[in-house]
């Protein structure tokens, strides 16, 4: 099936670093990526939809230059937690969909503990 | 409001038994219904999906209903196992391409021997 590589797993990192959190996928080309947080016992809650090529399309309270993205190519989108705080510790999740009606393939997760 | 719910946030059933896992949906109209398995510290990986004018699915032990009519959907695991024991997530997909699908907050069951 369908592979989407997510890295890296888990990031520990000092407050006020900037942390790149990378998502591809391996054998298909992905028009669409999205971004979820999960928080512990939660459910997945979408932060962002990247779309090749274009800005992306972040949710409600969600703040984009904080949390930024980048869908350089139909397989890999980034994603940059600017000036981390402890608080922005979480559990991220990248996914790509090859359309509608369509399983959506997530990357195994990345941890962040900001200390 | 929109709401998407899965009624037992924990399901305790002895193996070899069926574990019947809900999901409802409130104000949506999803094109397909999809299920989800999430072990802890991994990402969720696909197991079904099912149509909105189709009324069951299988797949080995697994079998998903949906009604659209009551706006919920049942996820069966047959002869359940320990190694079952996981969250199940269902998610609305709304048939609009580039669309997220909209998750529940799943059920943990727990499949003991």
């Amino acid at each position: 099936g369908a592979v989407v590589s997510q890295h890296p797993s888990w990031v520990i990192c000092k407050s006020g670093t900037s942390v790149k959190i990378e998502c591809r996928s391996l054998d298909f080309q992905a028009t669409t990526m999205f971004w979820y947080r999960q928080f512990p016992k939660q459910s997945l809650m979408l932060m962002a939809t990247s779309n090749e090529g274009s800005k992306a399309t972040y949710e409600q309270g969600v703040e984009k230059d904080k949390f930024l993205i980048n869908h350089a190519s139909l397989t890999l989108s980034t994603l940059t937690v600017t000036s981390a705080h402890p608080e922005d510790s979480s559990f991220y999740i990248c996914s790509a969909s090859s359309g509608s009606g369509q399983p959506q393939h997530f990357g195994d997760g990345t941890r962040l503990s900001i200390l | 409001s929109q709401k998407i719910e899965q009624n037992s946030e924990a399901l305790n059933i002895q193996e070899g038994k069926t574990a019947t896992l809900t999901c409802n949906y409130t104000n949506y109209s999803p094109a397909y219904l999809q299920w989800y398995r999430q072990d802890p510290g991994r990402g969720p990986v696909f197991l079904l999906l099912i149509r909105e004018n189709e009324k069951e699915k299988r797949k080995e032990r697994l079998k998903v209903t949906f009604d659209t009519t009551l706006k919920q959907s049942l996820f069966h695991i047959t002869a359940s196992q320990p190694a079952d024991s996981a969250t199940y997530l269902c998610a609305l997909d709304m048939g609009q391409a580039g669309t997220a699908l909209i998750f529940g907050k799943g059920t943990t069951l727990s499949v003991s021997s």
